[in-house]
């Protein structure tokens, strides 16, 4: 079946930019998506992206995918305290409404 | 619009109790997922609905786990008897095929002694 891979954990400076990396393995995966999880809450959708897209640039955030090695990242632009969260990168097929999730990165934004 | 609500937001039980979780999907909304999160296997599908009807329930971990949505605007999730294991936060989804975008709701976290 598909998986959905993703690092830990990131930590990065209040102002920096975050880039939060997925890879997955199902080269028919046909929408791709960032979800948000703040502590106590359920999980917010970000952003998504077609596979037919290789960007979309949504404010402070931008998704770049690599369909060839079948790459998706979530950059995330001047980063705030606020945005200290768990992000997971997901995706699905045409068929049916059933998203495969990865494990999800812990952003950690310092002061 | 409301979003997907779920209760109880939070539950404690003794091992060996009923638990039962209940979520109403937006409205429209026809598509109906159940997932669990724990620290240790992260978020894991343990069922979803298509019209009310069960698609995949290949993700419930065993008989003690069932599932129903007897109408298209509440679903229950139902442990029969609870085990200390199956403590977890269970969050109910919901989407519209049209759209594709899961709309989750703020999670029954379930704690059994």
């Amino acid at each position: 079946g598909e998986d959905v891979e993703q690092s830990l954990f990131l930590s990065v400076r209040e102002g920096d930019s975050s880039v939060i990396n997925c890879t997955y393995t199902d080269s028919s995966s046909t929408y791709l998506y960032w979800y948000k999880q703040e502590p106590g809450a359920g999980l917010q959708l970000l952003t998504y992206i077609f596979s037919n897209m290789d960007m979309k640039q949504d404010q402070r955030l931008t998704v770049l995918l690599n369909k060839k090695d079948k790459h998706l990242s979530l950059r995330i632009a001047d980063t705030q305290t606020g945005d200290s969260a768990i992000y997971f990168c997901a995706s699905a097929g045409d068929a049916g409404n059933m998203l495969t999730f990865g494990g999800g990165t812990r952003l950690m934004v310092k002061p | 619009d409301a979003g997907v609500i779920q209760s109880p937001r939070h539950e404690v039980t003794e091992m060996g109790q009923e638990v039962t979780l209940r979520c109403k999907p937006i409205s429209g909304h026809d598509y109906l997922f159940w997932y669990r999160q724990t620290m240790m296997r992260g978020l894991e599908l343990l069922i979803y609905f298509n019209n009310n009807v069960p698609i995949d329930d290949s993700g419930m971990p065993e008989d003690r786990f069932s599932a129903k949505m007897p109408n298209a605007s509440f679903s229950t999730l139902k442990i029969q008897p609870s085990e200390p294991r199956d403590s977890a936060v269970y969050f109910c989804a919901s989407s519209n095929s049209a759209r594709r975008e899961l709309f989750f709701g703020e999670g029954s976290r379930l704690t059994v002694l």
